[in-house]
């Protein structure tokens, strides 16, 4: 079946540094990948989204581009912020499906 | 309005209550979803709703009992819980349609303690 595989973490990281959440599927076909990021308390957003290979989603500094050659969607920002700490989800969809597959989420911390 | 709203935020209740969780979206959106979501856990699917009809029920026991009364609502009714069903219950709304593959909309969720 569909599964996705991300770093667990927690990450730590100071406030500007570069941010990587790695991200991996296994799917036949070609799914939608997705970021959703979960704020202590919180419902998820949707952070970025790719519907094909090749595609790069991006919003608020966040980047990731759907690789099919290595099955992944890693999650990048050039310089985090303390607001940005919060569990991220990466995850997949297939085409017509009505599931959603979920990976494990990356707890991120990011220090002043 | 990009909004899926949830009543109560928390909830409290014993193990011999009833009581229903309600979730609500003015999107147009045909599908719907209850997610149940433990401590640092991804969410867990419990039922997913097409055009008003139950389409995907993941196996969950008979203690909760999920309701379409229209396309903008969704109830989980609640009955006879156990303490592991303390968790935070998340709904989602997408749109259907062809096969363009959509987000899922998350409300901010419901946190449930059983006591």
């Amino acid at each position: 079946g569909d599964s996705v595989t991300q770093m667990e973490g927690p990450v730590t990281l100071s406030e500007e540094a570069f941010l990587t959440i790695n991200c991996t599927y296994t799917a036949t076909g070609y799914p939608s990948l997705f970021w959703y990021v979960q704020y202590p308390g919180e419902g998820l957003q949707l952070l970025l989204k790719a519907t094909k290979a090749d595609d790069k989603g991006s919003n608020k500094g966040f980047e990731a581009t759907y690789r099919k050659e290595t099955t992944s969607f890693h999650l990048e920002k050039g310089s985090v912020q303390v607001s940005d700490s919060a569990v991220y989800f990466c995850a997949l969809s297939r085409p017509g499906g009505q599931n959603f597959v979920f990976g494990p989420g990356t707890r991120l911390s990011v220090l002043p | 309005d990009t909004e899926v709203t949830q009543t109560p935020k928390h909830l409290v209740m014993g193990m011999t209550n009833k009581k229903s969780l309600k979730c609500e979206q003015h999107m147009g959106h045909r599908a719907m979803y209850w997610y149940k979501q433990k401590a640092k856990k991804p969410p867990e699917l419990m039922f997913v709703y097409s055009y008003e009809k139950l389409s995907i029920n993941e196996s969950v026991p008979s203690r909760f009992s999920p309701e379409c009364p229209n396309s903008s609502l969704l109830n989980l009714h609640l009955h006879a819980l156990q303490p592991e069903d303390s968790a935070l219950y998340l709904c989602a709304s997408r749109p259907v349609g062809g096969l363009s593959n959509y987000e899922q909309y998350f409300g901010p969720g419901t946190r449930l303690t059983v006591t």
